[in-house]
C-alpha cells in the first residue's frame, strides 16, 4: 500500500552540493513528474516522464537532471544546488497519459539549500 | 497559454459557515479536465474531483459541491457547513494535452483555507 515514496523527507545542501531526490511508486504507473511548490507560486513542472527511457521538460527544469531507467523510480538530480532552489518538491505519477488521469503524490522533501 | 487562477490566497471562516474557493482557467483547448487537489497541514496532496470540459453538471459529494461554467471559464468549489479538518490548502488544476498524446497538468497558486472552532 505504499503509493509513491519519496526520499529523503528533509535535506539541507550548501550551496554547490549536488544530490538526488528519490522518487519511487509501485502502481506500475506509466506517467511521472516532479513538481515544486514554492509560496505564492502553486506547483510548477519541472521534468515528466512518459515511460522508461523517456523524459522531457516541464516549466521550470534549469537546474535539475531526471532519467527514467525502469517504470518505478523517477530520480531528481540537482547538479549544483542553489539558494533559488531551497522548495519543498513533490513527486507524482499516474496510470496514463489521458487527461482525466489523477496524479497520486508522494509526501514532498523539503529542501534548503544555505 | 495555459492558465489556472486561484484569486484568494487565504480565506478564513468560522465552522459551520460556507465558504467558496475560486478558480479560473485559461486555455483554447477544447477537451482538457479540472480538478480539484487538497494539501492538509501534514504536506500530501489528495485528489478531490476531476470535471471533463464537456460535462458542465454541477458535482455534489456530501458537504462538498463543484460548479463548473464554461461560460465564465470557473470551476469553483464549495464548502457546505465548514469543519476544522477542512482547513487545508486547496489547488485547482487543468490537464490538457501537450504535443501530441501526452498529457500536462499545471496547478493554480493555491488557496488556504482556515476554519477555526
Amino acid at each position: 500500500n505504499a503509493g509513491v515514496t519519496q526520499t529523503p523527507k528533509f535535506q539541507v545542501l550548501k550551496t554547490g552540493q549536488s544530490m538526488t531526490l528519490q522518487c519511487a511508486q509501485d502502481m506500475n504507473h506509466e506517467y511521472m513528474s516532479w513538481y515544486r511548490q514554492d509560496p505564492g507560486m502553486g506547483l510548477r513542472l519541472i521534468h515528466y516522464s512518459v515511460g522508461a527511457g523517456i523524459t522531457d521538460q516541464g516549466e521550470v527544469p534549469n537546474g535539475y537532471n531526471v532519467s527514467r531507467s525502469t517504470t518505478e523510480d523517477f530520480p531528481l538530480r540537482l547538479l549544483s544546488a542553489a539558494p533559488s532552489q531551497t522548495s519543498v518538491y513533490f513527486c507524482a505519477s499516474s496510470p496514463g497519459r489521458e487527461l482525466n488521469t489523477e496524479a497520486f503524490f508522494g509526501q514532498g522533501t523539503r529542501l534548503t539549500v544555505v | 497559454a495555459q492558465k489556472v487562477t486561484q484569486a484568494q490566497t487565504e480565506i478564513s471562516v468560522v465552522e459551520k459557515e460556507d465558504v467558496t474557493l475560486d478558480c479560473v482557467y485559461e486555455t483554447r483547448d477544447t477537451t482538457y479536465y479540472l480538478f480539484w487537489y487538497k494539501q492538509p497541514p501534514s504536506g500530501e496532496l489528495v485528489f478531490l474531483i476531476r470535471r471533463n470540459s464537456f460535462d458542465e453538471q454541477n458535482e455534489i459529494s456530501g458537504r462538498y459541491s463543484w460548479n463548473f461554467q464554461k461560460s465564465t471559464s470557473s470551476f469553483n468549489f464549495t464548502i457546505t457547513a465548514s469543519q476544522v479538518v477542512d482547513s487545508a490548502v486547496y489547488f485547482c488544476a487543468l490537464s490538457y494535452y501537450y504535443g501530441g498524446a501526452t498529457n500536462k497538468l499545471i496547478f493554480g497558486t493555491g488557496t488556504l483555507l482556515a476554519v477555526q472552532p
